[in-house]
């Protein structure tokens, strides 16, 4: 049984550029989560998405980043005109159940973000 | 005030030796408690959850949850140097997960 798996795991931008993370969760789960990891910070929430909806967006900030799970493929994290400070290890999760349930989440390996 | 508050070590012990690591926090509508394991530059790696008071063994490791004290802890036995990573408490509202900042834990042999 496959884990969450993402892509690239190593992603090397130059200020202004877009980033594009992607995202497929493990079999039988619907649930997808993106998380940030800064240098010498803790794990911090970022987005919660079912397919093709946005159920929590409370860590995101409040400009040039996205997110969408859409019906088909995988998760997709979007960063516009990325700068220094996005430089950050992103990680996706996924569960099989949903917020107001019991609901374990498992992690994918990160996609390691360097902008130059 | 964090939500979540973890003592970042680092923690050296020998390897045999029993671990303790602990978290507090602060919001009591928090529904539920895990504890992950991350090794250096992997992605973390779910060790335990629980949703009520009380312990949870499962191998080598217990957790344990007191709601009334908002404190949250996770015991590691027979301690090996395979052990050696930063372990991450993680506080679940809805479907966010809320991480203490990670205690990094070294297993000499």
């Amino acid at each position: 049984n496959a884990g969450v798996m993402q892509n690239p795991r190593h992603l090397v931008r130059r200020r202004g550029q877009e980033a594009r993370l992607r995202c497929s969760p493990m079999k039988g789960h619907s649930h997808v989560y993106w998380y940030r990891q800064l240098p010498e910070e803790g794990l911090k929430f970022m987005v919660y998405l079912q397919k093709e909806n946005i159920i929590d967006e409370s860590g995101m900030p409040k400009e040039r980043f996205s997110a969408e799970f859409p019906k088909e493929g995988p998760s997709i994290l979007r960063i516009q005109q990325v700068v220094r400070g996005d430089s950050a290890a992103y990680f996706c999760a996924s569960s099989r159940l949903g917020r107001g349930t019991s609901s374990e989440q498992y992690f994918g390996p990160g996609t390691r973000l360097t902008v130059t | 005030q964090k939500e979540v508050e973890q003592d970042p070590g680092p923690l050296s012990v020998p390897e045999g030796a029993i671990v303790s690591l602990n978290c507090t926090y602060s919001n009591s509508a928090f529904q539920y408690f895990m504890w992950y394991r991350q090794y250096s530059r992997k992605g973390p790696e779910l060790l335990m959850y629980t949703y009520s008071s009380g312990n949870k063994e499962d191998g080598r490791f217990t957790a344990q949850v007191d709601k009334s004290s908002k404190y949250i802890s996770l015991f590691i036995r027979d301690s090996q140097p395979s052990d050696s990573a930063t372990y991450l408490c993680a506080i679940g509202l809805g479907g966010k997960l809320i991480f203490g900042q990670g205690t990094e834990l070294s297993v000499k042999p």
